[in-house]
């Protein structure tokens, strides 16, 4: 099965709503990354995370070791939010590459 | 913030012929590495790359892939022969140290395989 398993797969937003992507792990996670993929390929470092939270502006993610999983909130949803988000995470077992998840194709419209 | 920087951005090859795809990564970054990313799917590990080393490759780098970093030079991913099942976008990225990094990503080389 996979090793990072994002929810959900797609996703529409209203301008100005809220919602949460999240990845659940099946290997021993030890760090995360959140990344956005914008429609012409180019990839962003949203967050980079220890276990804790972070917040960035309209954006906050969580990473809980224990219970294996990652939660990426984004609050009052803009049109340039459009993408593909991409949880990624490093691991014990397979340190020095990142395994990533499917990703959440997320369409934000006025 | 820092940047890797992939070249070309694009690329058409005719099946059978080599292809070398180019990165700069992080200027003080140590460790190196490769993507594949098929159209509309997620990210695949390829391959990583310390101290003028593979330290360890997945079952999609095929025996006609490899790379090497001469010194003060790009980060190269070479393909010889392609085949057009290797037509996907090709991510190069770069971290400052080993586990528990955080791994800056290019923009990627599209390569069509005809």
């Amino acid at each position: 099965g996979d090793k990072v398993k994002q929810s959900p797969s797609a996703l529409s937003l209203q301008e100005g709503t809220n919602s949460a992507l999240r990845c659940n792990f099946s290997i021993a996670a030890t760090t995360v990354q959140w990344f956005l993929q914008n429609p012409r390929g180019s990839l962003m470092n949203l967050f980079y995370l220890v276990p804790g939270t972070k917040e960035n502006g309209r954006l906050k993610s969580a990473f809980d070791s224990k219970e294996s999983y990652s939660t990426l909130h984004i609050r009052d949803a803009q049109l340039e939010d459009s993408g593909t988000y991409f949880c990624a995470a490093e691991a014990d077992s397979g340190y020095n590459k990142l395994t990533f998840g499917k990703g959440t194709v997320l369409l934000v419209s006025p | 913030g820092p940047k890797v920087l992939q070249i070309p951005s694009h690329q058409i090859i005719d099946m059978g012929q080599m292809v070398t795809l180019n990165c700069d990564p992080v200027s003080n970054h140590l460790y190196f590495y490769w993507y594949k990313q098929i159209l509309g799917q997620q990210m695949e590990f390829l391959v990583n790359f310390y101290n003028g080393k593979v330290m360890e490759k997945s079952k999609l780098f095929k025996d006609q892939f490899s790379v090497e970093r001469p010194d003060g030079s790009y980060f190269t991913l070479k393909i010889q022969p392609t085949a057009l099942e290797d037509s996907a976008v090709y991510f190069c990225a770069s971290s400052s140290q080993g586990a528990n990094s955080d791994y800056t990503f290019g923009s990627g080389t599209r390569l069509l395989v005809i």
